[in-house]
């Protein structure tokens, strides 16, 4: 059974860099068919994919997102890493990390339980 | 870029059948998914590839793609079935997802 746990600060300021950190467990993040990401969901409101990495290097990244995000992949610690720079109230969300499924759509089939994030001064 | 339209909200009574319609253009083309979510939970995956099932998801549970819909069907709706419903899709190396369907079962 796969497992991931997300981890970091629960409280960032208006244009610092949030960073959280997925770590998984039972299951290598490096078995090919899988791509590793993030997906968010503001308070109130739907959710908001934000891209995903392979153990390859591979990245796929949300357009409206992409200059300010960077995903990281560590296959020596099975650790999925999140980056999005210059933070506004907006990116106040629960950020979830999920397994996707490579070439069939790119379903997610496990997620983290979720951590929430406030943009706060 | 691509969008999926869900309608915000369907009701439905216990025991009945709750159908949720996602939209997309030539989305029979592409791999619905459809996820789950219950408050403070993690979404949960109910079905894939347009009609599969993942391992543990009750077989009231059915999904249809054609044209330009995806479909998610509950049949016997039970009142653990109420949550908000999204669908997904991958165009264009992205994921995208449906706007969520706020099920209600009463």
């Amino acid at each position: 059974q796969v497992r991931l746990q997300e981890s970091g600060p629960g409280l960032v300021k208006p244009s610092e860099t949030l960073s959280l950190n997925c770590s998984v467990s039972g299951g290598s993040i490096s078995r090919s068919g899988y791509y590793w990401g993030w997906i968010r969901q503001p308070p109130g409101k739907g959710l908001e994919w934000i891209g995903i990495m392979s153990y390859s290097g591979s990245t796929y990244y949300n357009p409206s997102l992409k200059s300010r995000v960077t995903i990281s992949v560590d296959t020596s610690k099975n650790l999925v890493s999140l980056k999005l720079s210059s933070v506004t109230a907006a990116d106040t969300a629960v950020y979830y990390c999920a397994r996707h499924a490579d070439g069939s759509g790119n379903y997610q089939d496990y997620w983290g339980q979720g951590t929430l994030v406030t943009v706060s001064s | 870029s691509y969008e999926l339209t869900q309608p915000p909200s369907v009701s439905v009574s216990p025991g009945q059948t709750a159908s949720i319609t996602c939209s997309g253009d030539k989305l029979g083309n592409k791999y619905a998914s459809w996820y789950q979510h219950q408050p403070g939970q993690s979404p949960v995956l109910v079905i894939y590839q347009d009609i599969k099932r993942p391992s543990g998801i009750p077989e009231r549970f059915s999904g249809s793609n054609s044209g330009n819909t995806a479909t998610l069907t509950i049949s016997g709706t039970q009142a653990m079935d109420e949550a908000d419903y999204y669908c997904q899709a991958w165009d264009s190396s992205t994921v995208v997802f449906g706007g969520g369907t706020k099920l209600t079962v009463l």
